[in-house]
């Protein structure tokens, strides 16, 4: 069975200084998904960033960017030069495939998440 | 654009009793899926509707039931709440497909009294 494992469960740092949260997966699948979303106070999950299991180029999206190493099943997530509006609960979640009468299907198997404070 | 939109915002019921609970699709969005996030925790997913049939189920018992509606529309229904049925409830959608981006909404607050 899949499952995601974010051992952080809270962070706190200054604002300006980076933070990277871990993200260490589990699956049997050769083919598989891997995201991050953040959960604000609101409620609502903002996708951040997918990334399939074949592509382990980091990426870089401003301030944001993701380190895919499948040899230690790890997707970390780094804020650079972080900001109060960071603030929020980063889940990291992994898809599998799953396939019925010719058409493909995918669910999200989220972690725990982690819980992210910026202080001014 | 609207993106995914979910119906109450809140609710609270007492134990024993039933509730349903809707969302409608960001457009041009086929897929809906259920998630269940209780405090503290990560979203645990409960199934999945293309095509207004169950596609997928997570390990919910039966209690918990859903539809899905021409329009893409879908509910969730929950029999005979219990106490630990308290949670936030997330509607997601997207296109059909493995790896297709989905788009939450901002969830319904259950409380079971």
């Amino acid at each position: 069975a899949q499952k995601v494992t974010q051992a952080q469960t809270e962070i706190s740092v200054v604002e300006k200084e980076d933070v990277t949260l871990d993200c260490v997966y589990e699956t049997r699948d050769t083919t598989y998904y891997l995201f991050w979303y953040k959960q604000p106070p609101s409620g609502e999950l903002v996708f951040l960033i997918r990334r399939n299991s074949f592509d382990e180029q980091n990426e870089i999206s401003g301030r944001y960017s993701w380190n895919f190493q499948k040899s230690t099943s790890s997707f970390n997530f780094t804020i650079t030069a972080s900001q109060v509006v960071d603030s929020a609960v980063y889940f990291c979640a992994l898809s599998e495939v799953y396939s019925a009468g010719g058409t493909s299907y995918g669910k999200l198997t989220f972690g725990q998440g982690t819980i992210l404070t910026v202080h001014p | 654009d609207a993106g995914v939109t979910q119906s109450p915002t809140h609710l609270i019921k007492t134990r024993g009793q039933q509730v349903t609970l809707r969302c409608s699709p960001k457009s041009g969005h086929d897929t809906v899926s259920w998630y269940q996030q209780a405090l503290g925790q990560g979203p645990q997913f409960i199934f999945q509707y293309y095509e207004e049939e169950e596609r997928q189920r997570g390990n919910f018992p039966d209690r918990f039931s859903g539809h899905q509606f021409p329009n893409y529309s879908s509910e969730l229904n929950v029999n005979a709440l219990l106490l630990g049925d308290s949670a936030l409830y997330l509607c997601a959608s997207s296109r059909q497909g493995w790896g297709t981006e989905a788009f939450f909404g901002q969830g319904t607050r259950l409380t079971v009294v």
